[in-house]
Formats: C-alpha cells, sequence, structure tokens
C-alpha cells in the first residue's frame, strides 16, 4: 500500500503569491496515476489535476502539477481569493487508491 | 453532466451495519468504476474501496473485513455495506466516479453523506 506524504501541513500566503505544495510517495507511483483535489468547507473534494500534470476540465492554467517517480508537487502561480482551501494529492496503484493527508492553503 | 447522490440512515449504532446507497443520473453507469472515499470530522480524505466497470471489487486493505460495495445496474445505483462500526467510523462519506480514462483519479463526486455512529 503506497503512503502519500503532504508537506507543509499548512501554508499561509497573501493573494498574489506562489503557492507550491508537495507530495511524496512512500514507493514509486507512475505519473499517470497521481493526481490532484481542491476541497473547500462544506464542499466534495474538486478534481484539479491527472496525470501528475493535466489540468482537468475547467480549471485555470494558474495550476499546474509536475513531479516524477516518489515526488510531486502543485503549484498555483498568483493565488486567487477563491484558491484558499485544502488540496489532497491521490494516487491509483495495484488496484488501490489512496490519498494523502492534505495541505491547507490560508490566508496570511 | 454526470450527477451522484448519497443516500442513507445519518445515525448507526455500534456495533451494527452502516448501510448508504448511491445514486447516479445524468449519464450512465456502465464502463466506469465507482469508489466510495469517507472523511472523519476535520480529518483528511481516505479511499474506502471501489467496483471496477467488470464487476470485481478492491477494498482498503485496513478497512476490507468489514467493507461490500455492490451494485444494482437496472436501478443505477451501487452501495457501500460496513459491519461492526465504531465511533471512528463516523465520517462524511462521498461516492465518486472513475471514469477509466487510464488516469485513476475520481472526476465527479455527491455531496457526501454524514454518518453519526452513536448510540
Amino acid at each position: 500500500e503506497i503512503v502519500l506524504t503532504q508537506s507543509p501541513g499548512t501554508l499561509s500566503l497573501s493573494p498574489g503569491e506562489r503557492a507550491t505544495l508537495s507530495c511524496r510517495a512512500s514507493q514509486s507511483v507512475d505519473n499517470k496515476y497521481l493526481g490532484w483535489y481542491q476541497q473547500k468547507p462544506g464542499q466534495a473534494p474538486r478534481l484539479l489535476i491527472y496525470g501528475a500534470s493535466n489540468r482537468a476540465t475547467g480549471i485555470p492554467d494558474r495550476f499546474s502539477g509536475s513531479g516524477s517517480g516518489t515526488d510531486f508537487s502543485l503549484t498555483i502561480s498568483r493565488l486567487e481569493p477563491e484558491d484558499f482551501a485544502v488540496y489532497f494529492c491521490q494516487q491509483y496503484g495495484n488496484s488501490l487508491y489512496s490519498f494523502g493527508r492534505g495541505t491547507n492553503v490560508e490566508v496570511k | 453532466q454526470v450527477q451522484m447522490q448519497e443516500s442513507g440512515p445519518g445515525l448507526v449504532k455500534p456495533s451494527e451495519t452502516l448501510s448508504l446507497t448511491c445514486t447516479v443520473s445524468g449519464g450512465s453507469i456502465a464502463n466506469y468504476h465507482w469508489g466510495w472515499i469517507r472523511q472523519p470530522p476535520e480529518k483528511g480524505l481516505e479511499w474506502i474501496g471501489v467496483m471496477f466497470h467488470s464487476g470485481s471489487t478492491s477494498y482498503n486493505p485496513s478497512l476490507k473485513s468489514r467493507v461490500s460495495i455492490s451494485m444494482d445496474t437496472s436501478k443505477k445505483q451501487f452501495s457501500l455495506k460496513m459491519n461492526s462500526v465504531t465511533s471512528a467510523d463516523t465520517a462524511v462519506y462521498y461516492c465518486a466516479r472513475d471514469p477509466v480514462d487510464g488516469y485513476g483519479h475520481f472526476d465527479s463526486w455527491g455531496q457526501g453523506s454524514l454518518v453519526t455512529v452513536s448510540s
């Protein structure tokens, strides 16, 4: 079972700043099977990135994903007010899915 | 645009069985994988299990002994059963769709159903 560790737990930034979130896997993950989600309070998660670097439908291009092997990252180039939320990474492999514990991007 | 809606009891007693149903509308239930994910209060997401479009299932190893997922394609519903629940199973339970596009992710989610385990 692959464990995903996200860091930092909380990221305090101001609107307009750049956010870089990390997701590290306990063993190598096929790039095809790494995704990122955004969750706002009281809402279901929303898919942002799939296949490590592909934006889901309707996701603005300020969101980008990168990485390979065991190290992946999500970057938000310039934070908009609606981007302050919790972000989760997720992987699939050997018929099992798993999520990281999340990074909370909060207003500084 | 596919939509999913979870339904089931909001309160379950300890040691009893939690049962939830996800109803799919606005799209086909065939040819997709369908999963259950939960989120305890103020915590992260935990994958529970999935039914693949082949009809086979896969479960989180930590929950495998207590969980089962089934599907009724005629009703466009799939269901989760979890037995021997404790307070640790209190969570919002989401159903979600894996579009089987080769990327192993969940592109559509239900709004979630809060289940509280308490006597």
